[in-house]
């Protein structure tokens, strides 16, 4: 099991704001990376990093982190945006990395 | 333009072995560390292996430590997963993928991923 807590699902109204969180003791120590998976499809990372944005990434994406828990924020929810989303960083040991256990956004 | 291309999946019998290769371009790859991820069907993505640019130094996940090897031929541009003593539990797609810096602990790059099934 995961050392990265993830809600299993979050839905938003179109065009609202949403926050997916990640919740785990490594992340007081290391930043969480973001990644965006659509059925059949590849994960693409949107948000990396203390506060990075892969280029070609919409900027309604961005992240934060406090103490023990990372966030990945969508400003402006559009339905493009419905996915999975997971988090990952190393673990507390350093030599491996992790993933959360991936939200399901909804956009309603 | 960075392509990461999986191979060698297919269906295996518990406690056989397969050997995953990854063809990479678009990159200079003996400047990456690279990733080895898994998502079995329906489930969520799990952290496999890692491998620094020149392959002298490799981690793993507790769940195949001691049965996967992960290696790389930068010659070759490839990665490789070999998988021993396979189990049920390892049915998967098998993601090739590049971390984004020298920590090794993002991933900017993915593959598509090849489908491995273990099964008798």
């Amino acid at each position: 099991s995961s050392e990265l807590t993830q809600d299993p699902g979050v839905s938003v109204a179109l065009g609202q704001t949403v926050r997916i969180t990640c919740q785990g003791d490594s992340l007081r120590n290391y930043y969480a990376n973001w990644y965006q998976q659509k059925p059949g499809q590849a994960p693409v990372l949107v948000f990396y990093g203390k506060n990075k944005r892969p280029s070609g990434i919409p900027d309604r994406f961005s992240g934060s982190s406090s103490g023990n828990t990372a966030s990945l924020t969508i400003t402006g929810a559009q339905a493009e945006d419905e996915a999975d989303y997971y988090c990952n960083s190393r673990d507390n040991s350093g030599n491996r990395l992790e993933f959360g256990g991936g939200t399901k956004l909804t956009v309603l | 333009e960075v392509q990461l291309v999986e191979s060698g999946g297919g269906l295996v019998q518990p406690g056989g072995s397969l050997r995953l290769p990854c063809a990479v371009s678009g990159f200079t790859f003996s400047s990456y560390w690279m990733h080895w991820v898994r998502q079995a069907p329906g489930k969520g993505l799990v952290w496999v292996s890692r491998i620094n640019s020149d392959g002298s130094s490799t981690n793993y996940a507790d769940s195949v430590k001691g049965r996967f090897t992960i290696s790389r031929d930068n010659a070759k541009n490839t990665l490789y997963l070999q998988m021993n003593s396979l189990r049920a539990e390892d049915t998967a797609v098998y993601y090739c993928a590049r971390a984004y810096d020298s920590s090794g602990d993002g991933i900017d790059y993915w593959g598509q991923g090849t489908l491995v099934t273990v099964s008798s």
